[in-house]
């Protein structure tokens, strides 16, 4: 019952740009869009997250639509240990504001 | 430096046995959850509590039990009523602001023999 839809797999050369896709069409209007990316056997490690406006932090950019149906994570410069599983998630106001897990994209970065 | 301790983070089990996972915070986060992840798949919610002595069950509670009697403190036993447990558990906790994601734990897997 995830609430967001991302592709199962990418690939991207080292150096460029990742630009992850996540749609999330029926997302409210309070609610957050958060970015995850999980490493084999680690637990997941928070990347970013937003609302309505661009957001940017140290590790990637977050781009949301005006419509907010969809949204993409960038990490501008991929390294081989970029490789990983990356989550995009809504908050779910139920079940003391858990967060809704899909199966993710598998991004994995090549020399 | 705060974060979440997962402990141990490889666990055995025989079939039959209860088992306790240890998951300890020092961020002061009130809220704190359970989530267990099987190869392939993403996170599924087990329990959550919100508050000290005050949990919830989760999608998928069967099986499991956890107690809250302190802030910091937030056991998982799987017990033997727990038909398949073999899996990856993940202990997360949240600060109260809105917007506040998730901390996570680095996880502890179980396997039973």
């Amino acid at each position: 019952d995830a609430k967001t839809t991302q592709p199962p797999s990418m690939d991207c050369a080292e150096g460029r740009a990742a630009n992850l896709p996540c749609n999330h069409s029926t997302i409210s209007g309070n609610e957050y869009v958060y970015w995850y990316r999980q490493i084999h056997s680690q637990g997941p490690q928070y990347i970013i997250h937003g609302l309505k406006n661009n957001e940017t932090n140290e590790m990637a950019s977050l781009i949301i639509t005006e419509d907010r149906k969809s949204s993409t994570l960038i990490l501008p410069h991929a390294t081989l240990r970029d490789t990983a599983v990356y989550y995009c998630i809504v908050r779910v106001a139920e079940y003391g504001n858990k967060l809704v897990f899909g199966a993710g994209t598998i991004l994995r970065v090549k020399s | 430096d705060g974060g979440i301790t997962q402990s141990p983070k490889y666990l055995f089990r025989k079939e039959g046995q209860n088992v306790t996972l240890s998951c300890e915070q020092n961020l002061n986060h009130d809220a704190m959850y359970w989530y267990r992840q099987d190869p392939g798949q993403g996170l599924r919610l087990i329990y959550y509590s919100q508050i000290v002595n005050d949990f919830q069950k989760g999608d998928i509670a069967e099986g499991y039990s956890v107690s809250r009697e302190k802030k910091e403190s937030f056991p998982l036993t799987v017990t033997s009523a727990q038909k398949n447990p073999t899996a990856f558990y993940l202990c997360a906790s949240r600060g109260q602001a809105r917007y506040y994601g998730y901390t996570f734990g680095s996880g502890t897997r179980l396997t039973v023999v």
